[in-house]
């Protein structure tokens, strides 16, 4: 099974300040890597896919980069409404599998 | 747009079944795969398992011996069966489209998941 290690796993940003998250892979997942924002009560969100693909109507401060076992997503300018927890999932083909990252905590600082 | 909607008993005995169904609305179940995921109280996301509206399945290796996903496309659902369930699998399970575009993949939309709980 491919484990996905996210860090840090909390991180104090000031608003209007860039979050920088990490997600290692435990070995390459290509670029089928996936982010996601969730706050509480609610369903995950996907922000981004194929690493760096921005998902329909998430604006455009969410970046992904990244392929192999390293992957970056950044926010730049964090508003209000960022503050969440962030997970990364990475797409296996074969054999067909999907993991998670444990999440990043964007807090306020 | 497509919506998707969990439904099912929010509390199971140890020892018993969980049983959820997914239901779409808004789009067709056809030609798409369709995935549960959970997530303890407090805790991180947990990929169980998908079906292809074909009835095609695969599971998480972890789960594999006590899970079963269904489909039924004349209803437009998909259903979720855990069995021998203990209070480990107490969590919000969430369904969600998993969207498979060669070679990558990626969950989008999400039901708003629903808790459920395993305590006598």
């Amino acid at each position: 099974e491919i484990v996905m290690t996210q860090s840090p796993a909390t991180l104090s940003v000031s608003p209007g300040e860039r979050a920088t998250l990490s997600c290692r892979a435990s070995q390459s997942v290509d670029s089928n890597l996936a982010w996601y924002q969730q706050k509480p009560g609610q369903a995950p969100r996907l922000l981004i896919y194929g690493a760096s693909t921005r998902a329909t109507g998430i604006p455009a401060r969410f970046s992904g980069s990244g392929s192999g076992t390293e992957f970056t997503l950044t926010i730049n300018s964090l508003q209000s409404e960022d503050f969440a927890v962030y997970y990364c999932q990475q797409y296996n083909n074969w054999p067909p599998g999907r993991t998670f990252g444990q999440g990043t905590k964007v807090e306020i600082k | 747009q497509v919506q998707l909607q969990e439904s099912g008993p929010g509390l199971v005995k140890p020892s018993e079944t969980l049983s959820l169904t997914c239901t779409i609305s808004g789009g067709s179940i056809s030609s798409y795969y369709w995935s549960w995921i959970r997530q303890p109280p407090g805790k991180g996301l947990e990929w169980i398992g998908y079906i292809y509206y074909s009835g095609s399945t695969n599971y998480n290796p972890s789960l594999k011996s006590r899970v079963t996903i269904s489909v039924d496309t004349s209803r437009n659902q998909f259903s979720l069966r855990l069995s021998s369930v203990s209070a480990a699998d107490t969590a919000v399970y969430f369904c969600a489209r998993d969207e498979q575009l060669y070679p990558t993949g990626w969950f989008d939309p999400w039901g708003q998941g629903t808790l459920v709980t395993v305590s006598s």
